[in-house]
């Protein structure tokens, strides 16, 4: 398998534009994941999906931030309108269901927004 | 409620030394316990992982740690660390409460000649 798939791997946009990052999950995963990390925060958990279906999006910033699964092996992420602050390296990850099962990270999306 | 923390944010140490990353975790229930490894430019890797059994568990290139129930710890460890180790480790727990995995803040280890 190739892995979790991301797409575009850097983004440069500027302020007030739409941005959509793309995810291909592991074939046969049903465990989708988005996070953002930066330098002052770490690691963070945007979003979970299970099945297609948001189970916790209690870590979107706000309401410019929204995340789909049209299919079980793809999902985006849509930042509208961006701010200099969605500046980050955004990452997605698969996995099975279950805690048990560890999860599969994408190389990332370097967003910079100006 | 769980937590992670990773007390060193930076581990300085020469080629050949041994090496420990701390990790210290929080859970009121049974947890899995993993650690990711992530280079410069890319996403986390997964390390190795506790699901139970043996408390000593070996990973991917020379790495192991050690569950320690009573101090709840899970540790990570190297007896002797290449340049290429450079790079920020993750350690994180899932409280078998589902897919939700809590990462500690990560340690950069930085492997020096």
């Amino acid at each position: 398998d190739a892995g979790v798939i991301q797409s575009p791997r850097h983004e440069v946009t500027e302020m007030g534009q739409e941005v959509t990052l793309r995810c291909k999950l592991i074939s046969g995963h049903n465990s989708l994941f988005w996070y953002r990390q930066t330098m002052m925060r770490g690691l963070e958990l945007l979003i979970y999906f299970n099945n297609n279906v948001p189970i916790d999006d209690s870590g979107m910033p706000e309401d410019r931030f929204s995340a789909k699964m049209p299919n079980a092996s793809f999902s985006t992420l849509k930042i509208q309108p961006s701010e200099p602050r969605d500046s980050a390296v955004y990452f997605c990850a698969s996995s099975y269901t279950g805690g048990n099962s560890p999860l599969h990270f994408g190389n990332g999306t370097r967003l910079t927004v100006t | 409620a769980q937590s992670v923390t990773q007390l060193d944010s930076q581990v300085p140490v020469f080629e050949e030394a041994p090496v420990e990353l701390r990790c210290n975790y929080s859970s009121s229930v049974s947890v899995y316990l993993f650690w990711y490894v992530q280079y410069p430019n890319q996403g986390l890797q997964l390390l190795l992982k506790y699901l139970s059994g043996s408390t000593l568990v070996k990973g991917i290139n020379g790495f192991e740690a050690e569950f320690n129930k009573s101090q709840t710890s899970f540790h990570l460890r190297k007896p002797s660390v290449h340049i290429s180790d450079t790079a920020e480790y993750f350690c994180a727990v899932n409280a078998n409460a589902g897919n939700m995995l809590t990462f500690g803040g990560g340690t950069r280890l930085m492997v020096k000649p």
